[in-house]
């Protein structure tokens, strides 16, 4: 199983807005509605920031938003903030050879 | 506060083995599944495998199958992740991670496939 390809790098002006893609199989990414995304800055642990392709927990703010389309997902922080500078994952269920996870590549967003 | 508390840091030398930690706070403990993540220096994450603690069920990402063990002890409320024989690659950062539990059936609880809730992590360094 392959990790979901996302892009290296994602960057913008404060007030801009920064869409990462995420782009998996029919298996994982296109099969379900499982795709989540995962903030992460240095020497910290990831925070779940959307699940079930849109949904936001409590507690994030709304310039976050999911989607997807086909087998890639999407995550497009609005508003960029200093602070939204860090690394982002997506992941999905996956129903191949007994996985059940798998993560993404990783994006780095840097906020100009 | 509801929480994943890991063990501290390791440093160990090649061949040796070792148990790390991750104890669950303030929660059902046998109601939700544990997993583990390991992010290697500069790198992404990487899936390692998933218990429930209620029965010891365990799938393993093929990727780590047989290098590692996954176990509980429901009883103090802690999940271990183990190696035998540590090798200089298996120098990382480990996470437990806890997925929301989608559903409970019959005496079993079923994960949902987002992690919620991480410890903060355990930085496992294998040199000579």
């Amino acid at each position: 199983q392959s990790a979901l390809t996302q892009p290296p790098s994602a960057s913008g002006s404060p007030g801009q807005s920064v869409t990462i893609s995420c782009t998996g199989t029919s298996s994982d990414v296109g099969g379900y509605n499982y795709v989540s995304w995962y903030q992460q800055y240095p020497g910290k642990a990831p925070k779940l920031m959307i699940y079930e392709v849109y949904k936001r927990p409590s507690g994030v703010p709304d310039r976050f938003s999911g989607s997807k389309s086909g087998n890639t997902a999407s995550l497009t922080v609005s508003g960029l903030q200093a602070e939204d500078e860090a690394d982002y994952y997506c992941s999905s269920y996956t129903g191949s050879n007994n996985f059940r996870y798998v993560f993404g590549t990783g994006t780095k967003v840097t906020v100009l | 506060e509801v929480q994943l508390v890991q063990s501290g840091a390791e440093v160990k030398k090649p061949g040796e083995s070792l148990k790390i930690s991750c104890k669950g706070s303030e929660y059902s403990f046998t109601s939700y599944w544990i997993g583990w993540v390991r992010q290697m220096p500069g790198k992404g994450l990487e899936w390692m495998g998933i218990i429930y603690p209620g029965d010891s069920d365990t799938t393993y990402s093929p990727s780590f199958q047989g290098q590692v063990t996954i176990s509980v002890d429901k009883s103090i409320s802690t999940a271990y992740l183990q190696w035998s024989s540590l090798k200089a690659s298996d120098t990382a950062m480990y996470y437990c991670a806890r997925p929301a539990t989608r559903y409970c059936s019959g005496g079993s609880c079923y994960p949902n496939w987002y992690f919620d809730l991480w410890g903060r992590g355990t930085l496992v360094t294998v040199s000579s």
